[in-house]
């Protein structure tokens, strides 16, 4: 089955820099690539994804981009803000295949905090 | 907040008894999942379901149980067999397989704190 690595689990950094998580999956045939954030005592919920046939998706201050061939994808968030602050996770799937379920594996989890 | 509810918040249970966790979604979504969130770890799936009656395991299957006769329904048992039932539970509802793998965004429920006692 599939499974996904997520570095660095934690991550301190400056208000206004950048902050980069970078995530390996190892099942090539896999299509679908969301990230979630997950505030304090919160449900996960999902802030960008992008699909196998794109290299890079952007939505105002965070982005993500996919390598296929080394099978890694990466969330950037620019210009970070405290409440920015909260556990995100990547995941992987094998999406519109019904016999994969659609399940999403997730990374072990990755916890920003942004400093002021 | 809609969609997908989770009941009770906060559950405790004693030592060789079976508790159930509630999930219920109004998005008329076809399949339904449980993770399990342990302390500074990533969601690991417990069961899952694309269809009404019809239900797979997941990665850590054993000691839970679920059912599904009703497409907005997905209840889990954790049974006396489940060595460590201390977790957050989460239950989450996509659409299901759509053509051309369209994106399956899940949307979670606000999850179940079990705590053996």
């Amino acid at each position: 089955g599939e499974n996904v690595e997520q570095h660095p689990s934690t991550l301190s950094v400056q208000e206004g820099d950048s902050a980069v998580i970078k995530c390996t999956y190892s099942d090539s045939a896999s299509n679908y690539f969301p990230w979630y954030k997950q505030e304090l005592g919160k449900r996960p919920q999902l802030i960008i994804d992008i699909r196998s046939n794109v290299g890079e998706k952007k939505d105002q201050r965070i982005a993500v981009t996919l390598n296929k061939t080394a099978k890694h994808f990466s969330l950037h968030i620019t210009e970070t803000q405290p409440e920015d602050s909260a556990v995100y996770f990547c995941a992987a799937s094998l999406a519109g295949i019904k016999a994969a379920g659609n399940k999403l594996t997730f990374g072990g989890g990755t916890r920003v905090l942004v400093k002021p | 907040d809609g969609g997908i509810t989770q009941s009770p918040k906060y559950l405790f249970r004693k030592e060789g008894q079976n508790v159930t966790l509630s999930c219920e979604q109004n998005l008329n979504h076809d399949a339904m999942y449980w993770y399990r969130q342990d302390p500074g770890q990533g969601l690991r799936l417990i069961y899952y379901s694309q269809i009404v009656n019809d239900f797979q395991k997941g990665d850590i299957a054993e000691g839970y149980s679920v059912s599904r006769e009703k497409k907005e329904s997905f209840p889990l048992t954790v049974t006396s067999a489940q060595k460590n039932p201390t977790a957050f539970y989460l239950c989450a509802s996509s659409p299901g397989p759509t053509p051309g793998g369209a994106s399956i965004e899940a949307f979670f429920g606000q999850g179940t704190r079990l705590t053996v006692v």
